[in-house]
């Protein structure tokens, strides 16, 4: 089974408006942390937010925040007031258990573009 | 914020011969890094798992004689394509992680464009 799940291959949105990004996860741990990378063409990841599954309250960092629903496992990106510069893919990813060298599982990817 | 580097940005090599990739974490010491490849619209799939000071844990399907990956030091690993063929063109990225338990516990490098002729 797969470990992250993005069913939006792409998505388009208006500038200046908000859009979710979908991603479901499968894990049996207790312990585990979820993240969203944006990588433009140039190629590099860039990190956007982190939600660790003991977090009670949704990360939010700037016009990204994360809506984690622990009992769906899904942890959708939501993006607000969306620049043309947001148009990337974005990858949903998680870190399954306490330990931080633990390998990332990553999604299949969501190709945002944003129209003016 | 941790830096981690990739050199070089992008290769252009003959079909046979080897590629040498080296991922560098600057600011920090790295442990263990990661290699990932990434094909043109694809997700990042990861190649092997790199601990400073011991052998390379591969993932399953990935030629570990093919991919040599050395992790000689706590700031560099290297991934090595040896005899390198077109179906080897792709786009790896490597991430170091960083050793403070915090929440962005993997930086990644810039990416290497691979493209075998």
């Amino acid at each position: 089974a797969q470990k992250i799940t993005q069913t939006q291959p792409g998505m388009f949105v208006q500038e200046k408006e908000a859009v979710t990004l979908d991603c479901t996860y499968d894990t049996s741990d207790q312990s585990y942390g979820l993240f969203w990378y944006k990588q433009p063409s140039s190629g590099e990841m860039i990190f956007l937010i982190y939600q660790g599954s003991y977090d009670e309250q949704n990360a939010t960092e700037g016009r990204y925040s994360l809506n984690f629903q622990k009992a769906r496992k899904s942890a959708n990106l939501v993006i607000s007031a969306s620049q043309l510069g947001d148009s990337a893919m974005y990858f949903c990813a998680m870190r399954e258990g306490r330990n931080t060298g633990n390998q990332f599982y990553f999604g299949t990817g969501t190709s945002l573009t944003v129209i003016p | 914020g941790a830096v981690v580097s990739q050199h070089p940005s992008w290769v252009i090599c003959k079909s046979g011969t080897s590629v040498k990739i080296e991922c560098r974490s600057l600011d920090f010491q790295a442990t263990t890094m990661f290699w990932y490849r990434q094909f043109p619209k694809q997700s990042l799939m990861l190649m092997a798992t790199s601990n400073e000071g011991s052998k390379a844990t591969y993932e399953q399907g990935v030629e570990k004689d093919k991919f040599l990956i050395n992790h000689a030091s706590l700031t560099l690993s290297t991934l090595t394509v040896t005899s390198a063929h077109p179906e080897d063109s792709s786009f790896y990225i490597c991430s170091a992680r960083y050793p403070a338990a915090s929440s962005y516990e993997q930086y990644f490098g810039p990416g290497t464009r691979l493209t075998v002729t």
